[in-house]
């Protein structure tokens, strides 16, 4: 079971859809990521939040836009997603900005 | 620019022998380092760190090797078992400066029977 949980598992939007990613964790964790993992590939950061501030955005398009309503959710809010941002979110979190992070099962986005 | 890299995408070991995966970085700036295991349809697990400050790290059957000046390090699995089946990510980061790893494509570890 892991400690970091990601709903929904699956989504399949249009590109005309708005719908949103949650990540929830209870760890007492201060910092909260996100990630973008295509097949095959490593994961790459998209957002840090750190005491519910952004503190890091790897230049996402806009379309993407996190939320971090307290310290243990966290959101990415989706609108007019293009075929390409089809893959694999995942959420992670760490104690601190410096320590080991710990991912969720991720959600497998499809976009139509 | 690939900064972490590993240059095996696949492994296979006999179930009881030792899995050694390897991995190779360029950034000598990097003073942390941390093994990922994930399976198919999970997220990464965190397996096993290890800070530039020392050169061996072990925790159970996983021990993790650095070596600095070739800008190196190593996870070494012993024995292997089934489970240990998954794909393994080496990351890297530059601690208590930056909270961004650096993931490498990562191995995919075949333990066979």
């Amino acid at each position: 079971d892991t400690e970091v949980t990601q709903t929904p598992k699956h989504l399949v939007m249009g590109m005309t859809n708005k719908k949103s990613l949650k990540c929830e964790q209870h760890m007492g964790h201060r910092a909260m990521y996100w990630y973008k993992q295509k097949a095959k590939k490593p994961p790459e950061l998209m957002f840090v939040y750190s005491y519910e501030k952004l503190s890091i955005n790897e230049s996402v398009p806009s379309r993407f836009s996190p939320e971090c309503p307290n310290s243990s959710l966290l959101n990415l809010h989706l609108h007019a997603l293009q075929p390409e941002d089809s893959a694999l979110y995942l959420c992670a979190s760490s104690q601190d900005r410096f320590g080991p992070q710990h991912f969720g099962d991720g959600t497998r986005l499809s976009i139509l | 620019d690939q900064q972490v890299k590993q240059n095996s995408p696949s492994l296979s070991v006999q179930e009881g022998r030792i899995s050694i995966l390897n991995c190779d970085y360029t950034n000598s700036m990097f003073d942390y380092f941390l093994w990922y295991k994930k399976y198919p349809a999970e997220g990464p697990t965190f397996l096993i760190s290890i800070s530039s400050i020392k050169d061996k790290n072990e925790d159970g059957r996983f021990t993790v090797f650095l070596n600095k000046s070739a800008k190196h390090l190593s996870l070494h699995i012993v024995p292997s078992q089934p489970g240990d089946s998954a794909v393994y990510f080496c990351a890297a980061n530059y601690m208590n400066r930056d909270d961004k790893i650096i993931f490498g494509k990562g191995t995919r570890l075949h333990i066979l029977p």
